[in-house]
């Protein structure tokens, strides 16, 4: 059974930094690209970056680049977010999301339960 | 980037009804569209990727079709574990969703 755990969801400044973690399990991990989305309270989904199955690529929203990094771990099958100047706006729950196709862009065909990040004052 | 609209954006419905929900890119994606269903509290679920192609262990009276700009999700018979938000997706490049339709009981 495919599962996804993430971590690290609290409150922090704006200007501050955070590193979300997902543990994942029930596949095998570093044959597929992973995914973060979030969704702000109340609102749609928004996708906010991918990661290629080897590390070696990595793509991000408009709204994140150049503050967020993806990165991942295949020795412990983890998924990391590096969030840094964060943002009001960047409040959200915080899914990690596996992709459904090895290589690509992709669907998520499996998603975790979310950690939540408020960026607030 | 692609932008996603999906209508009607909330829906009241009987249990047993033929429901029918859209998404239209704002350019061509080939079949490169998911549905995704989302309960209050709970993250998303995968139901149809590849704009037809059924999610393993979705009931089979989700169904999709189209291709190229214009995509529906059906629900054939609507039951009382249906009542939830959907989500089309696109995946041709960046991904990104539609605004989600709020299936509701009448």
């Amino acid at each position: 059974e495919v599962q996804l755990v993430e971590s690290g969801g609290v409150v922090v400044q704006p200007g501050g930094s955070l590193r979300l973690s997902c543990a994942a399990s029930g596949f095998t991990f570093d044959d597929y690209g992973m995914h973060w989305v979030r969704q702000a309270p109340g609102k749609g989904l928004e996708w906010v970056s991918l990661i290629s199955w080897d590390g070696g690529s990595t793509y991000y929203a408009d709204s994140v680049k150049g503050r967020f990094t993806i990165s991942r771990d295949n020795s412990k099958n983890s998924l990391f977010l590096q969030m840094n100047s964060l943002r009001p706006d960047d409040t959200a729950l915080y899914y990690c999301a596996k992709a459904g196709y090895s290589s690509g862009w992709s669907n998520f065909d499996y998603w975790g339960q979310g950690t939540l990040v408020t960026v607030s004052s | 980037d692609i932008q996603m609209t999906q209508s009607p954006s909330s829906l009241s419905a009987s249990v047993g009804d033929r429901v029918t929900i859209t998404c239209r890119a704002s350019q061509g994606i080939g079949s490169w569209l998911a549905w995704y269903q989302q309960k209050p509290e709970k993250a998303p679920k995968s139901l149809i990727y590849a704009a037809s192609s059924l999610q393993s262990g979705v009931p089979s009276r989700f169904s999709g079709s189209g291709s190229g700009t214009d995509f529906t999700l059906t629900i054939s018979s609507l039951q009382p574990e249906d009542f939830a938000t959907y989500y089309c997706q696109q995946y041709n490049s960046y991904p990104t969703f539609g605004g989600g339709t709020k299936v509701e009981i009448k």
